[in-house]
C-alpha cells in the first residue's frame, strides 16, 4: 500500500545549524509530495510540495527535492531559527486523501 | 477568505460515555471535509472524508462514525467512547476539485481525553 516513513524525532538542534528531516515513501506511481508544519497549538498547514520527480519544493528557507531514484522527499534549511521548532509531517497523496508520515519533532535552542 | 472551525478544543470524557466534535467551514462551498487522528507518538490517522452532504467514507473500523448535516458542517461522534480513543482530533478541508492541490486546511484540533 501507500505509505510514509519518516526519521523518528526529537532532533534537537542549536540556532543556525543545518537541518535535514528524512522522509521516505511507498506508493504505486508518482503520487506529489508535501511537508506540513504543525507549530505548537496550532493545526498543520501546508509547508511545500512537489507534483513529480525532481521537482524542488521551497518555502521560507525549507526545502526538498522529490527524488525517484531514492522515492525519498528529505526536508532541509541551511540555518534553522529557534521559531522553527515544530513537528512536520511528509505526506504523499494518494487518490483522493493525503497520506501522512508520523510526524518529527523539531526543537531549536538558541 | 475561508475559515475552518472545530470545536471543543478540549474534552475530557469517562470511559463509555458519548462524544461529538463539531466542525464548520466558511467561505467556500462544496468542501470536502476530512477528521484525522493524531494519537501521542504516533501519525495522522485519516478517519473519515466527505465529498458531499450525507456522504462518508470510513478508512478504519471502529467505534467513531462521521455525519455530514449541512453541506460545510462535519461531525465527529461515538456512542460509548474508548481509552484508546483519547487523542488529538483534527478537521481538515480541501477544494471539492479533487485533492489536486494536495493542499489541506486544518482547523486546530480537539485535544480528547477519556479516562
Amino acid at each position: 500500500g501507500n505509505s510514509v516513513t519518516q526519521m523518528e524525532g526529537p532532533v534537537t538542534l542549536s540556532e543556525e545549524a543545518f537541518l535535514t528531516i528524512n522522509c521516505t515513501y511507498t506508493a504505486t506511481g508518482y503520487p506529489s509530495l508535501f511537508w506540513y508544519v504543525q507549530y505548537p497549538g496550532e493545526g498543520l498547514q501546508l509547508l511545500l510540495k512537489a507534483t513529480k520527480a525532481d521537482d524542488k519544493g521551497s518555502n521560507k528557507g525549507f526545502e526538498a527535492t522529490y527524488r525517484k531514484e531514492t522515492t525519498s522527499f528529505h526536508l532541509e534549511k541551511g540555518s534553522v531559527q529557534v521559531s522553527d521548532s515544530a513537528v512536520y509531517f511528509c505526506a504523499l497523496l494518494h487518490g483522493n486523501k493525503l497520506v501522512f508520515g508520523a510526524g518529527t519533532i523539531l526543537r531549536v535552542k538558541s | 477568505s475561508q475559515t475552518i472551525h472545530q470545536w471543543p478544543a478540549t474534552l475530557v470524557q469517562p470511559v463509555g460515555s458519548p462524544l461529538s466534535l463539531e466542525c464548520t467551514v466558511e467561505g467556500t462551498s462544496n468542501p470536502n471535509l476530512y477528521w484525522y487522528r493524531q494519537a501521542a507518538g504516533r501519525g495522522l490517522q485519516l478517519l473519515f472524508y466527505s465529498v458531499g452532504i450525507g456522504q462518508i467514507s470510513s478508512e478504519v473500523p471502529q467505534n467513531l462514525s462521521a455525519s455530514r448535516p449541512q453541506d460545510r458542517q462535519f461531525i465527529l461522534s461515538s456512542k460509548k467512547l474508548l481509552l484508546s480513543d483519547s487523542g488529538f482530533y483534527l478537521c481538515a478541508w480541501s477544494l471539492n476539485r479533487g485533492l489536486k492541490t494536495g493542499e489541506l486546511f486544518f482547523g486546530e484540533g480537539s485535544r480528547l481525553t477519556v479516562l
